[in-house]
């Protein structure tokens, strides 16, 4: 069946550190792909979005490829703030959407 | 952009009473809301799919009869966690899927979830 697999945390950084969570995932057909984010206490936010291979989706210096050789989505930034501290949830989209275990994310100053 | 809207954002109720929480789109029409639960520190579990004007869709594990839901327009799912026990207590988040999209492709947007505690 269909899944997604991520990494485990929790991931702690220092302010400005690069930042990589993977992602991986099986699937039957070509889903869409999605990262979505939790703040503490909140519901879920999307994030970015992927709906074919090698397409990249962006947001707030977030980015994410869609690669469906290793059928692969990580989620990278570049130089990561105090406030991207959550919880990080990746998703694939066939007739319902199916997350992964989450990652947890720790940014200290 | 689409916004849905759950109510309540929490709630405390007593063993053995019904709670019901509700998960609107405010701004488009959803013939599909899906229904998921959240452990602390856990991922989220699809419990239920729920089809606007016909019966819902349940995850293998779910009690039907426990956790009711009702699609009873476009814009509004409700849950009604019957004869509630502490172990139901949990987050509950709703999203919604928009009418016009195709399944694949289509963003699924969330409500901010609901905050169940029986006591």
């Amino acid at each position: 069946g269909n899944s997604v697999t991520q990494m485990e945390g929790p991931v702690t950084l220092s302010e400005e550190a690069f930042l990589t969570i993977n992602c991986t995932y099986t699937a039957t057909g070509y889903p869409s792909l999605f990262w979505y984010v939790q703040y503490p206490g909140e519901g879920l936010q999307l994030l970015l979005k992927a709906t074919k291979a090698d397409d990249k989706g962006s947001n707030k210096g977030f980015e994410a490829t869609y690669r469906k050789e290793t059928t692969s989505f990580h989620l990278e930034k570049g130089s990561v703030q105090v406030s991207d501290s959550a919880v990080y949830f990746c998703a694939l989209s066939t007739d319902k959407l199916i997350f992964g275990t989450g990652t947890r994310l720790q940014v200290f100053p | 952009g689409a916004v849905v809207s759950q109510h309540p954002s929490w709630v405390i109720c007593k063993s053995g009473t019904s709670v019901k929480i509700e998960c609107r789109s405010l701004d488009f029409q959803a013939t599909t809301m899906f229904w998921y639960r959240q452990f602390p520190k856990q991922s989220l579990m699809l419990m239920a799919t729920s089809n606007e004007g016909s019966k819902a869709t349940y995850e293998q594990g779910v009690e039907k009869d426990k956790f009711l839901i009702n699609h009873a327009s476009l814009t509004l799912s409700t849950l009604t966690v019957t004869s509630a026990h502490p172990e139901d207590s949990s987050f509950y988040i709703c999203s919604a899927r928009d009418i016009g999209g195709r399944v694949n492709g289509n963003t699924i947007y969330f409500g901010e979830g609901s905050w169940l505690t029986v006591v």
